[in-house]
């Protein structure tokens, strides 16, 4: 059983949009959500992430929205740019025992000019 | 530059050669992973170190071995591989088994012939 889904699997957005990806999970028990970018060609790197005692983190552009009861989170871009075009991935984990991240199928972004 | 160093980047192998991935983390970090990525799926944890003890290992065919001789050094060594173990192979290595965030490298992009 998939831990985490996610999507849409692909979003194509204009330029200065908002660009909204939306992820479910399974394991009421998981405490902490990071949110992975992923240009072609390289590894996934740490966007933002959110931790359950709160329901909303902003890093400049990127918002993450957290709801604890329905048990999904999202990550909204404010002001799409065309360099924010790559694949994200959401993930959750319990921050005990072997640190498993859980990750999503993941959302590739285009944001065209 | 992520601090976490994957050679090679490309690797294309027949089935009944051997090779071996090497991953090499500058950041401190004390437990390394190993991870599967193919198209359209989650991405795939295989192996866990911590201080160069194994803690996990996610049901991965033997075909795949893994060896830490420190915990700066991770890699996989690989044997009679199948088509369907064609794909994208991440190391990241985080500060403890427990704690994020997880920093990944660029990856090797397996091909089986």
């Amino acid at each position: 059983q998939q831990q985490v889904k996610q999507s849409p699997q692909s979003l194509i957005v204009q330029k200065g949009g908002i660009s909204i990806i939306n992820c479910a999970y399974e394991n009421t028990a998981f405490d902490y959500f990071p949110w992975y970018q992923q240009f072609p060609g390289k590894g996934p790197a740490l966007l933002i992430a959110i931790r359950p005692d709160v329901s909303e983190k902003k890093e400049g552009r990127f918002t993450i929205s957290f709801n604890k009861s329905a048990k999904q989170f999202s990550l909204h871009i404010m002001d799409s740019q065309p360099g924010d075009s790559a694949t994200y991935f959401c993930a959750a984990t319990l921050q005990t025992g072997a640190n498993n991240l859980f990750f999503g199928t993941g959302t590739r972004l285009t944001v065209i000019p | 530059e992520t601090g976490v160093t994957q050679t090679p980047r490309h690797l294309v192998m027949g089935m009944t050669n051997k090779k071996s991935l090497k991953c090499e983390q500058h950041l401190g970090h004390n437990a390394m992973y190993w991870y599967k990525q193919s198209a359209k799926k989650p991405l795939e944890l295989m192996f866990v170190y911590n201080f160069k003890e194994q803690t996990e290992n996610n049901s991965v065919p033997s075909r795949f071995s893994p060896e830490c001789p420190n915990s700066s050094h991770l890699f996989l060594h690989l044997h009679t591989l199948q088509p369907e173990d064609s794909a994208l192979y991440l190391c990241a290595s985080s500060q403890g088994p427990a704690e994020q965030p997880q920093h990944f490298g660029d990856g090797t992009r397996l091909s089986i012939l």
